[in-house]
């Protein structure tokens, strides 16, 4: 079965600084992955999707991910965090390839202090 | 272009009432989700419409949780009677066909079981 794990639930970074929110995922194929991001009451976004074409994904917003078989890694980066990146963020795997069943992660608090 | 549209935004009943909530998703979109987000955890899949067809209901409660697509355009998620553990949002999205995992979610409607 598809899963990913997030390793951070939380994670404080300083506007302007680097931002890296874990995930690792565990599939027995070559996995679709994506990343939401959950601001207060809004609606779920998607940041952007991996779906084998490149490795290194890149997102809306300056956010862009890197996929990694040999770690089975999926995480999230910005270089520079911005105070409206503060959200929390979900990585996802389809259940299987080519369809729209997603599994979530349990999600990671992003705080950016000023 | 209009958002996915979610009533009521707020809904707070006690155990062993019925409750329902309504979506309305994005204006052609033929597939339509109803997620369950427990406080702390990532949304879980309830219940998966193609149109005014059941693509996947594996994960809904059907003893309790019930739900209908009305001319494959607006839906109805229905629980009766509700549990402490039902309290949780409940989050309604649409995707369009060919999208893979681009879904747009609505905002949620809060639901507190007491």
């Amino acid at each position: 079965a598809q899963s990913v794990t997030q390793l951070d639930s939380h994670v404080s970074v300083s506007e302007g600084t680097p931002v890296l929110l874990r995930c690792n995922y565990s599939s027995s194929y070559s996995p679709s992955l994506f990343w939401y991001v959950q601001h207060p009451n809004k609606g779920l976004q998607l940041l952007l999707k991996y779906t084998s074409a490149a490795t290194l994904v890149k997102g809306i917003n300056g956010f862009e991910a890197e996929f990694k078989k040999s770690e089975t890694s999926f995480h999230l980066t910005k270089p520079s965090a911005h105070m409206s990146d503060a959200a929390e963020y979900f990585c996802v795997v389809s259940e299987s390839w080519g369809t729209d069943k997603l599994i979530f992660g349990t999600g990671t608090r992003l705080q950016v202090f000023p | 272009e209009a958002g996915v549209a979610q009533s009521p935004r707020y809904k707070i009943i006690e155990k062993r009432q019925s409750v329902a909530f309504w979506c309305n998703p994005i204006s052609g979109h033929a597939t339509l989700y109803w997620y369950q987000q427990i406080l702390g955890q990532g949304p879980k899949l309830l219940i998966q419409f193609q149109n005014n067809g059941v693509v996947d209901d594996s994960q809904l409660p059907k003893d309790r949780f019930s739900a209908e697509r009305l001319k494959g355009v607006d839906s109805t998620l229905k629980i009766q009677p509700a549990k402490l553990e039902d309290s949780a949002v409940y989050l309604c999205a649409s995707s369009d066909t060919g999208s893979w995992g681009k879904l747009f979610f609505g905002s949620g409607t809060q639901l507190s079981v007491l």
